[in-house]
């Protein structure tokens, strides 16, 4: 099984501000990573897959980089609704995992 | 429009079988792979299960294999998960997930339904 490892746990952020997540994973998923957004009491939203392909209606202030087993998830500004859960996942292989998670909170 | 209605969840004891239902429509639903997604309260996402467009491939996570049957009805649009020897461990929100494409990542979410394992 490959094991994501999401850091930190916890971002703290003033909005307008930068925020970089990063996703580690156990062993290489190439480029085969999506990220999700998940606001309380809400089902997640595809945010970037593909690494660094933004999902429809996405803004372009959320971007992804990375190969291998390094990803960064980086919001360029952030605005209010973006403070939330980010997950990332691994569909390189089976069984499909996510990462724990980083919460993204305001300073 | 993209729509994923699940359905069945409650109350159960520990030991007892409870079967999920994922309702979907506004998009061709034979021709993409399917798939449960749980969440514990308060805790990440963690992928269940996984069955193929024609229903010939299943996937589990370990925690449930032997013990979850994943399944659909092609012909009503709807996904199943039969849970079976419930633990408290199972408690979750459960959702129903649509890939975007040929890959596992999900870009159609249902919006939940609880199972709570409680005697």
């Amino acid at each position: 099984e490959i094991v994501m490892t999401q850091s930190p746990v916890t971002l703290s952020v003033s909005p307008g501000e930068r925020a970089t997540l990063s996703c580690r994973a156990s062993q290489s998923v190439i480029s085969y990573l999506a990220w999700y957004q998940q606001k309380s009491g809400q089902a997640p939203r595809l945010l970037i897959y593909g690494t660094s392909t933004r999902a429809t209606g996405i803004p372009a202030r959320f971007s992804g980089s990375g190969s291998g087993t390094e990803f960064t998830l980086t919001i360029s500004s952030l605005q209010s609704e973006d403070f939330a859960v980010y997950y990332c996942q691994q569909y390189y292989n089976w069984p499909l995992t996510f990462g724990g998670g980083t919460k993204v909170e305001v300073k | 429009e993209v729509q994923l209605l699940e359905s069945g969840g409650g109350l159960v004891q520990p030991g007892g079988s409870l079967r999920l239902s994922c309702a979907a429509s506004g998009f061709t639903f034979s021709t993409y792979v399917m798939n449960w997604v749980r969440q514990a309260p308060g805790k990440g996402l963690e992928w269940v299960s996984s069955i193929s467009d024609n229903g010939g491939d299943t996937f589990y996570a370990d925690s449930v294999k032997g013990r979850f049957t994943i399944s659909r009805d092609n012909s009503e649009n709807t996904l199943f998960l039969q849970m079976n020897s419930l633990r408290a461990a199972d408690t979750a929100v459960y959702y129903c997930a649509k890939p975007l494409s040929d890959y596992h990542h999900f870009d159609y979410w249902g919006q939940g339904t609880l199972v709570t394992v409680s005697s």
